[in-house]
């Protein structure tokens, strides 16, 4: 089965940046649209950014728009998600989430990344 | 406060068929298609339904999907206490952004 992993996860201060790394088992991720979706503690799922197989096509959800960028890294074959000026409300499990064949969303999702944004 | 709205809460016995709802809008359920997942505590969510009613390959025909204008429901047949978890609904909008349930939590008496 598809394994998708997740990395980069922290402690940050507010106003503070980080940056996370998705991976796949197959090294896939370039042939496959992409989503992140967090799960702040004890509360439920919320959609973050999407990104296209080919990267032409970027969506972010109106909470992150201008402080987080989605992109590909064509040589690792990773997906990555930078986040800037980060507030205490992201504070949540980040999860990455890869399509299906035949270009579902949120076929496999990783165990997800912990980013705790406190002072 | 979620774009689309579930039951916070279900319940059912061993063997019954319990149904989640999900409701939305015309700009979201309404012209997109349906996703479902269940998540179990401390883990990620899996998916059990995508395009309102298909299964991906795994998930036990017990779980069914259907639209029916701007709502959408999960059947979970021949209930089992492993099912007990939390589900969410999920959906575009016509404005691309994902949408996602609040989430029903499915208790199995």
């Amino acid at each position: 089965d598809v394994q998708v992993v997740e990395s980069g996860g922290d402690l940050v201060r507010p106003g503070g940046s980080l940056r996370l790394s998705c991976t796949d088992s197959e090294f896939s991720l370039t042939n496959y649209n992409v989503n992140w979706v967090r799960q702040a503690p004890g509360k439920g799922l919320e959609w973050v950014a999407y990104i296209s197989l080919t990267g032409a096509v970027i969506y972010y959800a109106d909470s992150v728009k201008g402080r987080f960028t989605i992109s590909r890294d064509t040589v690792k074959k990773s997906i990555s998600l930078q986040m800037n000026s980060l507030r205490v409300d992201d504070t949540a499990l980040y999860y990455c989430t890869r399509d299906l064949d035949g270009g579902w969303h949120f076929g496999y999702w990783g165990q997800g990344t912990l980013v705790d944004v406190s002072s | 406060q979620s774009a689309l709205t579930q039951p916070p809460s279900a319940s059912g016995t061993p063997g019954q068929r319990v149904t989640i709802s999900c409701s939305g809008t015309r700009s979201n359920i309404g012209n997109n298609y349906v996703y479902w997942f269940q998540q179990f505590p401390g883990t990620a969510p899996k998916l059990l339904i995508y395009r309102n009613s298909q299964r991906p390959s795994g998930v036990p025909d017990r779980f069914s999907g259907s639209k029916s204008g701007t709502s959408a429901s999960l059947s979970i047949s021949g209930l089992r206490t492993e099912d007990e978890a939390v589900y969410y609904c999920a959906t575009w909008d016509d404005s691309m952004s994902a949408r996602f349930g609040g989430g029903t939590k499915l208790t199995v008496l």
